[in-house]
């Protein structure tokens, strides 16, 4: 699996919105970008993939230059409680694979 | 529609001792992997189960073992513990054959204390 690099933590006030970048140099033509948070004790939760230009959901959105060697994840507007771990991972989407946290992106929104 | 369940909460075991950590999948999905995530560090891959059998594994000695049974649920063993074993123990779970990274739903985790 491709590696990835973030931000070890970021501060940001409430209602503001927050972009956390991972850098991912060799990633490869079939591999997807995912994003997943985590709370402290809980496990980590899916927020959003994808492989180019832009995805958006409900909860957030993902911005994929065209080399692909970078994304962002951008969440808008962002409220107390999205205080949490934010990891960036890349790999293929299927098949069996041993997936790859990193130390991910300690996002503390401030009031 | 419950989702990834896991049991126990807590856990306090002596060095030495073994250790049993169950989970039990996201209904409608049949492939378990099971994660050591440390305090302050990501999860870290141990194996991947699907039809019963292990798929993929990570760095992990042969103290760790597993299990999947014909529900689909898990069963995480770890032997001859070591303090350095003390950690969340994470299950995920996804659909058919994929395990990977797309969307794989993870229970709350177990937190077992080696002393």
């Amino acid at each position: 699996l491709a590696k990835t690099t973030q931000p070890i933590s970021m501060d940001s006030y409430e209602g503001q919105e927050v972009n956390i970048t991972c850098s991912h140099n060799n990633i490869a033509t079939n591999d997807y970008i995912t994003w997943y948070q985590q709370f402290p004790s809980q496990g980590p939760r899916f927020i959003i993939q994808g492989y180019k230009t832009k995805v958006t959901n409900e909860v957030a959105s993902l911005f994929i230059p065209a080399d692909r060697k970078s994304s962002t994840l951008s969440l808008p507007r962002v409220s107390l409680s999205d205080t949490a771990v934010y990891y960036c991972l890349v790999g293929v989407s299927g098949g069996y694979q041993k997936v790859t946290f990193g130390t991910g992106t300690k996002l503390q929104v401030i009031p | 529609d419950a989702g990834v369940t896991q049991s126990p909460t807590h856990l306090i075991k002596t060095r030495g001792q073994q250790v049993t950590l169950r989970c039990s999948p996201k209904s409608g999905h049949d492939t378990v992997s099971w994660y050591q995530q440390a305090l302050g560090q990501g999860p870290q891959f141990i194996f991947q189960y699907y039809e019963e059998e292990e798929r993929q594994r990570g760095n992990f000695p042969d103290r760790f073992s597993g299990h999947q049974f014909p529900n689909y649920s898990s069963e995480l063993n770890v032997n001859a513990l070591l303090l350095g074993d003390s950690a969340l123990y994470l299950c995920a779970s996804s659909s058919t054959g994929t395990g990977g990274l797309y969307e794989q739903y993870f229970g709350p985790g177990t937190r077992l204390t080696v002393t």
